[in-house]
């Protein structure tokens, strides 16, 4: 089945600054890669999502990219302010698959 | 618009005590969902079910049962509670098994 691996765990950024979260996944067959936002004591949110058929998706100040080949995408949020603090999952699924599989998640702390 | 409804939020059982999470919601979405988070894990998936009537194993079902009798409804049984399954639980629904995940507010289980 498919694995996906999420770094870093944690990470600390000034506000104002970016921040960029990574994963990689293992299964080529995936063909969709979704983030979702988890705020404090609240359940995970779709913010961004990206479609193989793509190399890269931009949403205001968030943006995602994706490497096929290399078989990583990433999240980058451009001047980070303190709403941004949460923690981050990747995730991707293949065509054929019902299931998604989701990283292990990324502390993001916007120090003001 | 309530969303994703899960009952209760806090739970406290003891080892061999049974229980039941309840997941509602009100979006008339087709595919439901129930996952666990622990720390340095990610979410993981327990069970899922595509339509109504229908459920299918996920990552880590082992010690849960499912029930999904009704389209809005969906619920997490455990029948006889174990240490390793104090986690917090998510229920989550989408539109169909390819769609945006919504997410309840979560459910923190302790088990003693």
């Amino acid at each position: 089945g498919e694995n996906v691996e999420q770094h870093p765990s944690t990470l600390s950024v000034q506000e104002g600054d970016s921040a960029v979260i990574k994963c990689t996944y293992s299964d080529s067959a995936s063909n969709y890669f979704p983030w979702y936002k988890q705020e404090l004591g609240k359940g995970p949110q779709l913010i961004i999502d990206i479609r193989s058929n793509v190399g890269e998706k931009k949403d205001q100040r968030i943006a995602v990219t994706l490497n096929k080949t290399a078989k990583h995408f990433s999240l980058h949020i451009t001047e980070t302010q303190p709403e941004d603090s949460a923690v981050y999952f990747c995730a991707a699924r293949d065509f054929g698959n019902e299931k998604l599989t989701f990283g292990t998640g990324t502390r993001l702390t916007i120090i003001p | 618009n309530a969303g994703v409804t899960q009952t209760p939020k806090f739970q406290v059982l003891k080892t061999g005590q049974s229980m039941t999470l309840q997941c509602a919601q009100d979006m008339n979405h087709n595919s439901m969902y129930w996952y666990r988070q622990d720390p340095g894990m990610g979410l993981r998936l327990i069970y899922y079910s595509a339509s109504e009537g229908t459920t299918d194993k996920g990552e880590v079902p082992d010690g849960y049962n499912v029930s999904r009798l009704k389209k809005q409804n969906f619920l997490l049984g455990l029948e006889s509670a174990a240490p390793s399954q104090t986690s917090v639980y998510f229920c989550a629904s989408s539109q169909d098994t390819t769609g945006e995940l919504f997410f309840g507010e979560g459910s923190r289980l302790t088990v003693l």
